[in-house]
């Protein structure tokens, strides 16, 4: 069964304070690891899929990268336009996609 | 980015009516369709596989005869809540899929389903 656990749960941070979102899994047959961002009461937007360990994207002040285990998203300079709930997901073999529980981000000004 | 319209972004129903929620891919066609319900402040619950021209695969503990899903064209999925209750009322998003590459998935806006 595909496992997608993230941390941490929630994140504060000061305008401008770099921090990093972790996601770890383990899937049979790693078809793509997903990040995605949700504003309250609307749907996830997506900002990235990464398909292979060492492969790195990036998105004004979001950078992804991952290795065979885990997914880290970088934010860079965090501004509170940043602040939303960031969600990982995986799909493996079974072309299923499933879910993290999401971190919370807030930035203050 | 591919782009998906979920309709209606909010309703309002009576206990022991139905309501349907529309999905449609704008931009591409969709062959498989998922249907998430989310609880305040939790991560997506997958509800069902919608795929076209067959019927949808529903996920363990959910009822197929409560929440029919329907995906007549490669472009629309629709669910609709039967005799809805007020324990349906929850936030519900479609998303789907795109057919090339290893199929990254696009969400709709979601659906607030308030049931009195």
């Amino acid at each position: 069964e595909d496992q997608v656990t993230q941390s941490p749960e929630a994140l504060r941070l000061q305008e401008g304070e770099s921090s990093s979102l972790n996601c770890s899994y383990t899937v049979s047959g790693l078809r793509g690891l997903f990040w995605y961002r949700q504003d309250p009461g609307k749907g996830p937007e997506f900002l990235f899929t990464l398909y292979s360990a060492g492969e790195e994207k990036e998105k004004e002040r979001l950078k992804a990268t991952l290795t065979k285990k885990e997914s880290f998203l970088h934010i860079t300079a965090p501004k509170p336009e940043d602040s939303a709930t960031y969600l990982c997901a995986v799909i493996g073999g079974s072309y299923i996609p499933t879910f993290g529980r999401g971190t919370s981000l807030i930035v203050h000004p | 980015g591919a782009v998906v319209s979920q309709h209606p972004s909010r309703v309002i129903c009576k206990s022991g009516t139905s309501v349907k929620i529309e999905c449609r891919s704008l931009d591409f066609q969709a062959t498989t369709m998922f249907w998430y319900r989310q609880f305040p402040k939790k991560s997506l619950m997958l509800m069902a596989t919608s795929n076209e021209g067959s019927k949808a695969t529903y996920e363990q503990g959910v009822e197929k005869d409560k929440f029919l899903i329907n995906h007549a064209s490669l472009t629309l999925s629709t669910l609709t809540v039967t005799s809805a209750h007020p324990e349906d009322s929850s936030f519900y998003i479609c998303s789907a899929r795109l057919p090339s590459g290893n199929g990254e998935l696009f969400f709709g806006e979601g659906s607030r389903l308030t049931v009195l």
